[in-house]
């Protein structure tokens, strides 16, 4: 069956980057787009942006533009979401999720990432 | 409005029907942008319920239903059981912020 598992929690300085994966499994990884999405405490979800895993065009929020990559890495199914600069406002859970006949089929567990000094 | 707005929490007795509304505005559910549904519980992945307004991917009971009207969209969950209490959330696109949106989620309880 379709999953996508996430790396686990990180914790970072202000400042810093952070780097997450999403490792999809059950599924032709090429032919459908990833999206991610952020959840800060007591909010709700946030779109970040998306890539398209067979070309790796990419399209950000502008929330997140210039501050957000997202990559692919095709030989292991996996994507991966970069958010630099971050700030105490990032801290949130991150999620991945698969999107196929434009809805999110199938979601990543989510991420927790804490900016703390 | 560019936001998709939902009730904070609805609660039902197990056995009953409860509904939960998601209203958006003329960017996005008014512009024809369908929505999807999702259940999710706190520490797990989310699930989809229903996709493109009205319809349930395989494997999701019957119990839980969509309708539409104008820029309003409702979530029906009958028959109500202690395993449906979790937070679910509505999600679409809005073509003025040209970025997928999402409700602030609805906390059900079942009583």
């Amino acid at each position: 069956q379709v999953q996508l598992v996430q790396s686990g929690a990180e914790v970072k300085k202000p400042g810093a980057s952070v780097k997450v994966s999403c490792k999809t499994s059950g599924y032709t990884f090429t032919k459908y787009a990833i999206h991610w999405m952020r959840q800060a405490p007591g909010q709700r979800l946030e779109w970040m942006g998306w890539i398209n895993s067979g070309t790796s065009n990419t399209k950000f929020s502008q929330s997140f533009q210039g501050r957000v990559t997202i990559s692919t890495d095709t030989s292991a199914s996996t994507v991966y979401l970069e958010l630099s600069s971050l700030t105490s406002e990032d801290t949130g859970v991150f999620y991945c999720a698969l999107f196929r006949d434009a809805y999110y089929t199938t979601w990543g567990q989510g991420t927790q990432v804490t900016v703390s000094a | 409005q560019s936001l998709l707005t939902q009730p904070p929490s609805v609660s039902g007795a197990p056995g009953q029907r409860v509904t939960i509304s998601c209203t958006g505005g003329s960017s996005n559910i008014g512009s024809g942008y369908d929505v999807n549904w999702y259940q999710h519980l706190p520490g797990t992945a989310p699930k989809a319920l229903i996709y493109a307004n009205f319809n349930r991917p395989s494997g999701v009971p019957e119990r839980f239903t969509g309708s539409k009207s104008g820029t309003s969209v409702s979530l029906a969950i009958s028959g109500l059981q202690a395993e449906d209490e979790a937070d679910y959330f509505c999600q679409s696109y809005d073509t003025s912020l040209t970025a997928f949106i999402f409700g602030g989620g609805t906390k059900l309880t079942v009583l």
